[in-house]
């Protein structure tokens, strides 16, 4: 079946720490997104692509990088430079922007 | 950037129908209309989009005014597992989210 898949579904970061997060999908579509949520909050856009080799900022990028390197797949790295990265990760992808988005199942980040 | 405007919850007993509106009064003539439902610790999934013209699926159906201001999505016969915070959202390059009306369903 087509999807999109993120991994993992829980991940723990010490201070200081980059981490990445992994989006991959099968569904051929052109562009991805990454979404970050905090408890009781919709859903705010961290940065998306519409297409290879091509990404934009959202509104919160700050902290953030993405790469897309591969249709497939745009993973999300956390660097330490986000001061605040405790939230809940979503990815999505659409055929194109603006077309209806698939999500992933998300990714819990913490801080030790 | 395009904005929707939606109540921060709703209740309504089971097997009832259920109207969520969302108000859109800057929408472009381009933008379609896109509702997305989410539960507990999980992803968005897509509900329904239109244009123009009312739309239906096997999910719900989707009411778009004449002067596309606002759309209203129906379920026709809310069940316990509809009980979700829905997204009314416009489906321009930097699709925003908002907080959502979060829907309460009583047995």
């Amino acid at each position: 079946d087509g999807g999109i898949t993120q991994s993992p579904k829980y991940l723990f970061r010490k201070e200081g720490q980059n981490v990445t997060l992994s989006c991959e999908q099968n569904l051929n579509h052109d562009a991805m997104y990454w979404y970050r949520q905090d408890p009781g909050q919709g859903l705010r856009l961290i940065y998306y692509s519409q297409i290879v080799n091509d990404f934009q900022k959202g509104d919160i990028a700050e902290g953030y990088s993405v790469s897309r390197e591969k249709k497939e797949s745009f993973p999300l790295t956390v660097t330490s430079a986000q001061k605040n990265p405790t939230a809940f990760y979503l990815c999505a992808s659409s055929a194109w922007t603006g077309t209806p988005q698939h999500f992933g199942d998300g990714t819990r980040l913490s801080i030790l | 950037d395009a904005k929707t405007t939606q109540p921060n919850s709703m209740e309504s007993n089971e097997e009832e129908p259920v109207h969520l509106p969302c108000n859109h009064s800057t929408i472009s003539g381009t933008d379609y209309i896109h509702w997305y439902r989410q539960l507990p610790s999980q992803g968005p999934e897509y509900v329904i989009h239109g244009l123009t013209s009312n739309v239906n699926n096997r999910m719900a159906s989707l009411a778009i005014a004449e002067d596309r201001k606002s759309s209203t999505l129906i379920l026709h016969r809310a069940t316990l597992r509809d009980a979700a915070v829905y997204y009314c959202i416009l489906g321009d390059d930097k699709i925003i989210f908002g907080k959502g009306t979060r829907l309460h369903i009583l047995p």
